[in-house]
């Protein structure tokens, strides 16, 4: 069984320009996950899917992160603009519906000079 | 707010030694999960515990969910160089078919050849 799928793993961008997350979880999974991992700390959720349907995104910065998860299957996050302390490790992860364990892929390396 | 102190920060050991970290929380909690994250990586799930004084092991890992459901306790046997990592313990909160994980701030585990 193919595990949560992340695209890209590096990415370095200058402050202010915009940036895109791309995850695709476990097949069958209807729950996805985007945390956010600064340096030294534990994942932090930022966005919350079921199916298509946002169920909670209370942690995510709304000014300026925005995801989406059209079809119910792969999601985007997007950071528009991004400051200096957006540096962090974003995390995809996927549950099947109604499960309390959370599958997580290898992450994107976002780097913000 | 439902918090997990994990400790020790980092351990620094020798290969073949036993290793011992764990996870408290003034909070009562009905499954604990204890991940590892590779450097570069994203966290792994190791084990996921469902019922007070469960212990569940997984190769050379053993954990246990505590009592009191405020803490729980993993244990790494006979340590090799590529259990070198970061152990995140994590906890489940939400109910019916939501559940999102907080998460300890990891030990750093480095074994010495």
């Amino acid at each position: 069984e193919a595990g949560v799928a992340q695209s890209p793993r590096y990415k370095i961008i200058e402050k202010r320009q915009s940036v895109a997350f791309w995850c695709n979880p476990i097949s069958g999974h209807a729950t996805l996950y985007w945390y956010q991992q600064i340096l030294g700390q534990g994942p932090k959720l930022l966005i919350q899917f079921q199916n298509n349907g946002v169920v909670d995104d209370s942690q995510l910065p709304k000014d300026r992160f925005s995801a989406e998860r059209l079809k119910g299957v792969d999601s985007t996050l997007k950071i528009q603009p991004a400051k200096l302390e957006d540096s962090a490790v974003y995390l995809c992860a996927s549950s099947a519906a109604g499960a309390k364990t959370q599958y997580f892929g290898p992450g994107t390396r976002l780097l913000v000079l | 707010g439902q918090q997990l102190n994990q400790s020790p920060q980092s351990m620094f050991i020798q290969e073949g030694e036993d290793v011992s970290m764990n996870c408290t929380s003034s909070s009562i909690f009905n499954t604990w999960l204890w991940y590892k994250q590779d450097p570069g990586e994203g966290p792994v799930l190791l084990i996921a515990l469902y019922k007070a004084g469960e212990l569940t092991s997984n190769g050379r890992l053993t954990a246990q969910f505590g009592i009191t459901r405020k803490d729980s306790f993993l244990n790494i046997s006979a340590s090799i160089p590529s259990d070198v990592g970061i152990y995140f313990c994590a906890a489940p909160v939400g109910g019916g078919s939501n559940y999102k994980l907080t998460f300890g701030k990891g030990t750093l585990l480095t074994v010495n050849p």
